[in-house]
């Protein structure tokens, strides 16, 4: 079993459109996170949420919007998709916050 | 400030040790990680050590960390063609409400 899916595993969209990522854990986890990796691999936080509060809004524009309608998932809605959209979107999840995370495989992004 | 700062490319062959050095600012993290990452994949938790440990070893791997320099190593005994990968080095950022701060990841080639 998967412990954190996330879906799609590609996504190609043009610029300006809506699209959304969703993520699932099986741990029983208490947080979760979206991390963006940009093409140089840089990996950096975008949000955190705690049993459904958030937790970490690390800067990001208000384009992007997470939503966790329980514990065990956090999706993730981008509007007026831009170019520099375009990375990979990893969600994670841990007991606790910034203890052993585990991450899913990745969503590609790809804004044209 | 947040700086975690790691070499980007080691090249070893196979059978050698591999040695992944890492510099991080906060003195107060609780933990810190080394994550591994495949090429298409998310990332893997390795290993992680406690702030009040010098040293941590798990099979082939060794964890080594110097608090007073602020430097973390990650030793990887026996390399295999297998172990080549980005390995990322990570502290906990206790008092930004546990967030990660990631290194830019070390490519490690190993040749046969």
């Amino acid at each position: 079993d998967t412990a954190v899916s996330q879906t799609p595993k590609y996504l190609v969209t043009q610029m300006g459109n809506d699209k959304s990522i969703k993520c699932e854990q099986n741990l029983g986890h208490d947080t979760m996170y979206w991390y963006k990796q940009d093409s140089k691999k840089f990996l950096k936080i975008m949000f955190s949420y705690n049993n459904k509060e958030l937790i970490i809004n690390e800067t990001v524009p208000n384009r992007f919007s997470p939503k966790s309608p329980d514990k065990a998932h956090l999706n993730l809605h981008i509007n007026s998709l831009e170019l520099g959209d375009s990375a990979v979107y990893f969600c994670a999840s841990s007991q606790n916050l910034g203890e052993k995370l585990f991450f899913g495989s990745g969503t590609q992004l790809s804004v044209l | 400030g947040e700086d975690v700062e790691q070499s980007l490319f080691l090249s070893v062959r196979e059978g050698d040790s591999s040695v992944i050095n890492c510099t991080y600012t906060d003195s107060s993290s609780t933990y810190l990680y080394w994550y591994k990452q495949e090429p298409g994949a998310g990332l893997q938790l390795l290993t992680y050590i406690f702030s009040n440990m010098d040293m941590k070893q798990d099979q082939r791997l060794t964890v080594l960390l110097n608090k007073k320099d602020k430097h973390l190593s990650l030793r990887i005994a026996d390399t295999q063609t297998g172990d080549s990968a980005i390995y990322f080095c990570a502290e906990s950022m206790d008092n930004q409400g546990g967030k990660l701060i990631f290194g830019q990841g070390t490519e490690l080639s190993v040749k046969p």
